[in-house]
């Protein structure tokens, strides 16, 4: 299957602090990304989806000015958490669509700590 | 939206038993089932999937049905090893490049 990476892939920050995740495409083109955020023991909840060169679509509830999706190129997407709180703390995930077989491949995830 | 329901929510089997899970998606214009496997701390990762236009998949020892009139889809884990044991999730949409949603996962335990 096709490999996406994800950056950093554990990061603590400091309450109020922004964090900027990345995650790439490494094999193939990916013109939508999409962002998910896991609760331990949870499922996936995706946040927004992500489009090259056109304005990401946030979920109902999904605060887009705190979570800030900008996807620059085909092969990188990246997610700010502005202005982080411990609340924020969660594991997130990128997945990519990978067009050659039309489904989604995801990163392995960055783990967010708010202190 | 999109509504995804997935049961059950923990599996034990013996080894070399089978493991069934199943899962109803609410959207009549869902086309799309993939089925994830997540080990603790680590990324999902794609196991199978099926298209509305079939009704049953297969890959070795996994297996992937579709009943699109009733809305639910299953997979199936024949002659399962302890490696096996991960959380699954199902999950509906329209596509790959469409938005998934995920039921709320399968942990599935092999026991020697």
């Amino acid at each position: 299957g096709a490999v996406v990476s994800q950056h950093p892939s554990r990061v603590i920050c400091k309450s109020g602090t922004s964090v900027k995740i990345e995650c790439r495409s490494l094999d193939f083109q990916a013109t939508t990304m999409f962002w998910y955020r896991q609760f331990p023991k949870q499922s996936l909840m995706l946040m927004a989806t992500s489009n090259e060169g056109s304005k990401a679509t946030y979920e109902q509830g999904v605060e887009k000015d705190k979570f800030l999706i900008n996807h620059a190129s085909l092969t990188l997407s990246t997610l700010t958490v502005t202005s982080a709180h411990p609340e924020d703390s969660s594991f997130y995930i990128c997945s990519a669509r990978d067009y050659r077989e039309d489904t989604q491949y995801f990163g392995p995830g960055t783990r967010l700590t708010v202190l | 939206g999109e509504n995804v329901e997935q049961h059950p929510s923990t599996l034990s089997v013996q080894e070399g038993d089978s493991a069934v899970i199943k899962c109803t998606y609410s959207d009549s214009a869902s086309n799309y089932f993939p089925w994830y496997k997540q080990e603790l701390g680590k990324r999902p990762q794609l196991i199978i999937d099926i298209r509305s236009n079939v009704g049953e998949k297969k890959d070795q020892r996994i297996a992937v049905t579709l009943n699109k009139t009733a809305k639910h889809f299953s997979l199936h884990i024949t002659e399962t090893q302890p490696e096996d044991s991960a959380v699954y999730f199902c999950a509906a949409g329209g596509g790959g490049g469409n938005k998934l949603t995920f039921g709320t996962g399968t942990q599935l335990k092999v026991e020697l």
